[in-house]
């Protein structure tokens, strides 16, 4: 059974750039959660995901969006990026709302130069 | 939301037992506890997950307390490839889920 998959692995952009990432779920698994881990803030939760609708929302600017599309896989996108969003993102997916029952990706490792 | 306690930073030798606290005494009746680690700059697993009773898998044993307000995640024969972050939620029901700082488990040789 294949885990989750987030491409891409590694990306460096520039400031002020925008970047998509993307997120490819368990098969079955309609939830699909978002998180910025930087080595000062820890895992920030960042937006969920559930059958194409967010259904929960972290503190994050309007820099910050997401959607679910209908085969339940998800993208972020990040606008005008700032040397502050360079970060690992995790993508985790879950069956339903799972209380915390989740399966991460890898994450994409993104730097902003 | 119930707000989990961690200490930072733990050791505990190769071989023996590591029994990491997690302090969550504003846990409401229906909200389960998990367990996630978390190795350098991979992705959280999820370790275990329990609501009341004692849970164990084949990664580790979870006691929970009568009252519910902590709880211990007890990995029996440590080794170096547990040397990671462990993060102790417990999620409201259908609400975000928080990770905290988690505590930082080193096992040594």
């Amino acid at each position: 059974k294949a885990g989750v998959t987030q491409t891409p692995r590694y990306l460096i952009k520039t400031r002020g750039q925008q970047v998509t990432l993307s997120c490819s779920p368990i098969s079955g698994h309609r939830s699909v959660s978002w998180y910025q881990q930087t080595p000062g803030q820890g895992l920030q939760f960042l937006f969920e995901y559930f059958s194409e609708t967010q259904r929960n929302k972290g503190n994050f600017p309007g820099r910050f969006s997401g959607r679910q599309f209908s085969n339940s896989r998800s993208e972020m996108n990040v606008s005008t990026l700032e040397l502050g969003d360079s970060a690992l993102y995790l993508c985790a997916s879950s069956l339903d709302w799972s209380g915390g029952g989740y399966t991460f990706g890898s994450g994409t490792r993104l730097t902003v130069v | 939301d119930a707000k989990t306690t961690q200490p930072p930073s733990m050791d505990c030798a190769e071989g023996r037992a590591a029994n990491l606290p997690c302090n969550h005494s504003t846990i409401s009746g229906n909200e389960y506890v998990y367990w996630y680690r978390q190795i350098h700059s991979q992705g959280p697993q999820y370790i275990i997950h329990g609501l009341k009773n004692n849970e164990t898998n084949e990664m580790a044993s979870l006691i929970i307390t009568e009252d519910r307000k902590s709880s211990t995640l007890i990995l029996p024969h440590a080794t170096l490839r547990d040397t990671a972050v462990y993060y102790c939620i417990a999620p409201p029901h259908r609400d975000k889920v928080i990770f905290g700082p988690g505590t930082s488990l080193s096992v040594i040789p």
